[in-house]
C-alpha cells in the first residue's frame, strides 16, 4: 500500500478483555515499531521488529503486552487483562530495513479506551 | 536516563506571525534528530538533521541542529491556520541496531485567522 495501516482506528473495551492490534507496514519495509502515545505524552518506544532478527521489546511496560510479525509483514500488538491506563494511541511506524539513518513512516493508529 | 524536552508545550499565535519550536536532548549515543508534525493521529515527517550548523528548508519550515548545545528549533514563517498541529521532535538512539526514537512531549501550536 501507499502508506502504513493500522486497524482498527478506534477500539472501546472493558477492564480485563484482550485487545488485538493491527500493522501492515509500507510495502518492502523489514522494519516495524510500535509506539504508544498516552494524553499530553509523547510518543513512548514499545517493541521493534527487523526481518527475522529477535525483536526489541525492551519498551513493553508489562507483561501483559506482547506482539507477533509474521512473515516479515503485518504485525499483531496484544495487550491482555486491559487496564485503564492501556487507554492510550498505539502508533506503528516501518523503515525500509530499520537502519538508524532511516525515516520511520507512521500510520494513523488506534486510539484505545479501556473502561 | 535519555530524554528529549520540548518548549514550549503550547503556543497561540495568528497568522502571519513566525514561530520558533525547541527541542534540547541529552542522549547517550545520538545519531540524528526528527521533527514530525502530527495533525489528527499519524504523525508527518518533517526534517532528519543530524549535522550540526547545515539549516534544512521546506517551504515556511527551516530546522538546525546544534550538537554542541544539544538542541535544534524548527522555525515557521508567515504561519497559517493549516499549520496546527502537535510538532514533535525525536532523537535516533544510535547505541543499539534497532534505531528506536526517543521522543519529547510535543509542542502544540494553534494559529488563528
Amino acid at each position: 500500500g501507499a502508506g502504513v495501516s493500522q486497524s482498527p482506528s478506534n477500539k472501546v473495551t472493558e477492564k480485563g478483555k484482550d485487545v488485538e492490534l493491527r500493522c501492515d507496514p509500507i510495502s518492502g519495509h523489514t522494519a516495524l515499531y510500535w509506539y504508544r502515545q498516552s494524553l499530553g505524552q509523547g510518543l513512548e518506544f514499545l517493541i521493534y521488529f527487523q526481518g527475522n532478527s529477535a525483536p526489541d521489546k525492551s519498551g513493553l511496560p508489562s507483561d501483559r503486552f506482547s506482539a507477533e510479525r509474521t512473515g516479515g509483514s503485518v504485525s499483531t500488538l496484544t495487550i491482555q487483562r486491559t487496564q485503564q491506563e492501556d487507554s492510550a494511541v498505539y502508533l506503528c511506524a516501518s523503515s525500509l530495513m530499520g537502519a538508524s539513518g532511516e525515516t520511520q513512516y507512521f500510520g494513523p493508529g488506534t486510539r484505545l479506551l479501556v473502561l | 536516563e535519555d530524554k528529549v524536552v520540548q518548549s514550549p508545550l503550547s503556543l497561540v499565535v495568528h497568522e502571519g506571525d513566525t514561530v520558533t519550536l525547541n527541542c534540547s536532548y541529552e542522549v547517550t549515543n545520538f545519531r540524528s534528530l526528527l521533527w514530525y508534525k502530527q495533525e489528527k493521529k499519524a504523525p508527518t515527517f518533517l526534517f532528519m538533521l543530524t549535522s550540526s550548523g547545515i539549516e534544512k528548508k521546506s517551504g515556511r519550515l527551516s530546522s538546525i541542529l546544534d550538537k554542541k548545545e544539544l538542541f535544534s528549533i524548527l522555525n515557521i514563517t508567515a504561519t497559517q491556520t493549516g499549520d496546527s498541529a502537535i510538532y514533535l521532535c525525536a532523537v535516533k538512539d544510535g547505541s543499539s541496531n534497532t534505531g528506536k526514537l526517543i521522543f519529547g512531549q510535543g509542542t502544540t501550536l494553534q494559529v488563528k485567522p
